[in-house]
């Protein structure tokens, strides 16, 4: 089992759509949890940090749930802007350092 | 500019020789990683650093791998005898740790360099 997993999709939605994207991770001794969004041949940028809360940026939520070891991503009003490769970032604990680890990214496509 | 940077952007190599690429982070910024991505994948973590102290490198690939950042500022990441398998983009990242602000350890990746071996 990956450490870190994704549906890697793609998610096809029309514009407008509400899309949630989840992420599942192994070890519960981890911390510090991010989104990251990469386009087509290019580096992956920050899109939002979760926090154990929950917290919300414009059109975007995310969310942790430490119990079962997921974190969420929701995206409303999609805009074909959105279009891209959403990637989740936990920082695992392994051999006593906390190794930032990605899963694969899950694909979202939005059409017209 | 003051993002990170990555040289060279490109690196075509026959199989077996050495490769060097250098990441220059932001300015302020006291960690620098060193992922590897391929195809369908998300990045894969290498290597990283605080300051010139290299903290963790287990998850090097081989010991054909090797990094560097002697002096706390930019790195160099390393491939010795490159073997077709090693075709993958190379990147850099880096962040500012403060301790008991993990959260806050965002990391910004530079553009990546992209190797191909033949």
């Amino acid at each position: 089992r990956k450490e870190v997993e994704q549906d890697p999709g793609p998610f096809n939605v029309p514009e407008g759509a509400t899309v949630a994207f989840n992420c599942t991770y192994s070890n519960s001794a981890s911390q510090s949890f991010f989104w990251y969004r990469q386009d087509c041949r290019k580096e992956p940028k920050l899109l939002m940090s979760v926090y154990s809360s929950g917290n919300e940026d414009g059109r975007f939520t995310a969310q942790l749930n430490r119990a079962s070891q997921y974190i969420s991503l929701l995206i409303r009003d999609s805009k074909l802007s959105d279009s891209a490769t959403y990637l989740c970032v936990v920082n695992l604990l392994s051999g006593g350092s906390y190794i930032p680890t990605f899963g694969r990214g899950t694909s979202l496509i939005v059409h017209p | 500019d003051t993002g990170v940077s990555q040289d060279p952007r490109h690196k075509i190599t026959k199989r077996g020789q050495n490769v060097t690429f250098r990441c220059d982070p932001i300015s302020e910024h006291n960690r620098l990683y060193w992922y590897r991505q391929t195809l369908g994948q998300g990045p894969e973590f290498l290597t990283y650093f605080q300051n010139e102290a290299q903290l963790e490198k287990s998850r090097l690939l081989s010991d054909r791998f090797s990094a560097e950042r002697p002096k706390g500022s930019f790195s160099t990441l390393e491939i010795q005898r490159t073997e077709q398998g090693d075709s993958a983009m190379y990147l850099c990242a880096s962040s500012l740790a403060v301790i008991g602000q993990g959260r806050k350890d965002t990391q910004y990746f530079g553009p990546g360099t992209r190797l191909t071996v033949l």
